[in-house]
């Protein structure tokens, strides 16, 4: 079984400081690791997946995160954040496997982060 | 192009009382998903399908029914609706394996769907 653990239910920073928002994961095999963000009342939309190659993935606003086998973490993380990052992060996580399919994404629970002006 | 729509927005049910929740997307996707998010909870899988004509169970599918008649529609059905089943639906589409499997996680999203049971 797959499962993702978001340990934060918020985090909150200042605007123009450095973001992380943590994200830990277990497969039975190797991983695919998404990050989506959920602004009010919308639907979830994609941020950046990590697949293979480079563990720094770099993805949509500025974002990027820091795939850590060892540790299993998908850490998300922003040099610089605006008030307007202000939303839900879901982190997910499928295992790879050449069967494929599309039983989909085990998601986390979501953290809410909250830039203060 | 639209992407993915979802209708209604909102919907008050009486427990007992059934409805469809409409799904439709643009983008000829071939997998296709319905979630429910909780509060606290993240999203669960209810049910999903990889083309026209099949859908299988997620995490989460029972009291729901599902179809996949088109590419473009796939509706959810709550037969008998319980408070339990008070939560926000999402659909959401995929370009699946064609795109490899990292295509087929790649979920475009439509906006919801806040279904209440009293």
């Amino acid at each position: 079984a797959q499962s993702v653990a978001q340990p934060e239910d918020q985090v909150n920073v200042a605007e123009g400081n450095p973001l992380t928002v943590k994200c830990t994961y277990s497969v039975s095999g190797n991983p695919y690791l998404f990050w989506y963000v959920q602004y009010p009342n919308r639907g979830l939309q994609f941020l950046l997946k990590y697949i293979t190659g480079d563990n720094l993935v770099k993805g949509s606003y500025g974002f990027e995160a820091e795939f850590n086998k060892s540790q299993t973490s998908f850490h998300l993380k922003k040099p610089s954040a605006l008030v307007s990052d202000s939303a839900l992060y879901f982190c997910a996580v499928r295992e790879m496997r050449s069967g494929g399919g599309a039983d989909g994404l085990t998601f986390g629970k979501g953290t809410h982060l909250i830039i203060q002006p | 192009n639209a992407g993915v729509t979802q209708t209604p927005k909102f919907r008050i049910l009486k427990i007992g009382q059934s409805m469809t929740l409409q799904c439709t997307q643009d983008m000829n996707h071939n997998y296709m998903y319905w979630y429910r998010q909780d509060p606290g909870m993240g999203l669960k899988l209810i049910y999903y399908s990889v083309g026209a004509g099949i859908t299988d169970k997620g995490e989460v599918p029972n009291g729901y029914n599902v179809s996949r008649s088109t590419t473009e529609d796939f509706p959810l059905r709550l037969e008998l609706a319980a408070p339990s089943q008070t939560s926000v639906y999402f659909c959401a589409s995929s370009y699946g394996r064609a795109r490899g499997i990292a295509g087929a996680n790649v979920l475009t999203f439509g906006a919801g769907s806040r279904l209440t049971v009293l």
